[in-house]
């Protein structure tokens, strides 16, 4: 069965670090992935998806994330965090033969320090 | 271009009471889909729709139907609500080409 894992529930990091947020798949084909975040009382907005192609996608807010297809791993990364990046961020792995059904992983909350 | 709406934003129900939660999306998606958000459980997915006509269960349809009523909306009733209903629902929708889905604004479900 398919599966995401966010290993981390909470992130704090400190305004103008770097960031990284994890995220690992179980999927038996070629994964479509997805990075969405969700600030509080709202709904999720895309930051980048991964189809085919390059391993390393570039997104919106300065975001990118990197394939690995070895590590079955898809992390976001940032090299400086703003305040307004505090919020929920979801990975998601995407069914292409199942109607698109996404499946998503617990999410992890990310407060930034000022 | 509002892109996908859903209302009510809010409700509260009494167990075993009814209510529809209604989603429209003026993209013209072909694909349409209903989750649940749950604390530290993201989000899954309740019911689909490939495309108009069809529809399929997800992850967690029990207590559930949903209705594709045209291409434009697709909604989502509990016949009778209980508290473990109680849940934020988003609608989301995507074309097959782009793969890439959209979310609604959530509507937050209380039963009591």
């Amino acid at each position: 069965a398919q599966s995401v894992t966010q290993p981390d529930i909470h992130i704090t990091v400190s305004e103008g670090a770097s960031l990284e947020l994890r995220c690992n798949y179980s999927y038996g084909a070629t994964p479509y992935l997805f990075w969405y975040v969700q600030s509080p009382g709202q709904g999720l907005q895309l930051l980048l998806k991964y189809f085919s192609g390059d391993t390393l996608v570039q997104g919106i807010k300065g975001f990118e994330a990197e394939f690995k297809r070895s590590q079955s791993s898809f992390n976001l990364r940032k090299p400086s965090v703003h305040w307004s990046d505090a919020a929920e961020y979801f990975c998601a792995v995407g069914h292409p033969n199942a109607g698109n059904m996404l499946t998503f992983g617990g999410g992890t909350r990310l407060m930034v320090k000022p | 271009n509002a892109g996908v709406t859903q209302t009510p934003k809010f409700q509260v129900l009494k167990t075993g009471q009814s209510m529809t939660l209604q989603c429209a999306q003026d993209m013209n998606h072909n694909s349409m889909y209903w989750y649940r958000q749950d604390p530290g459980m993201g989000l899954r997915l309740i019911y689909y729709s490939a495309s108009e006509g069809t529809t399929d269960k997800g992850e967690v349809p029990n207590g559930y139907n949903v209705s594709r009523l045209n291409k434009r909306e697709f909604s989502l009733r509990l016949e009778s609500a209980a508290p473990s209903q109680t849940s934020v629902y988003f609608c989301a929708s995507s074309s097959q080409v782009q793969e890439t889905q959209y979310f609604g604004p959530g509507t937050r479900l209380l039963v009591l």
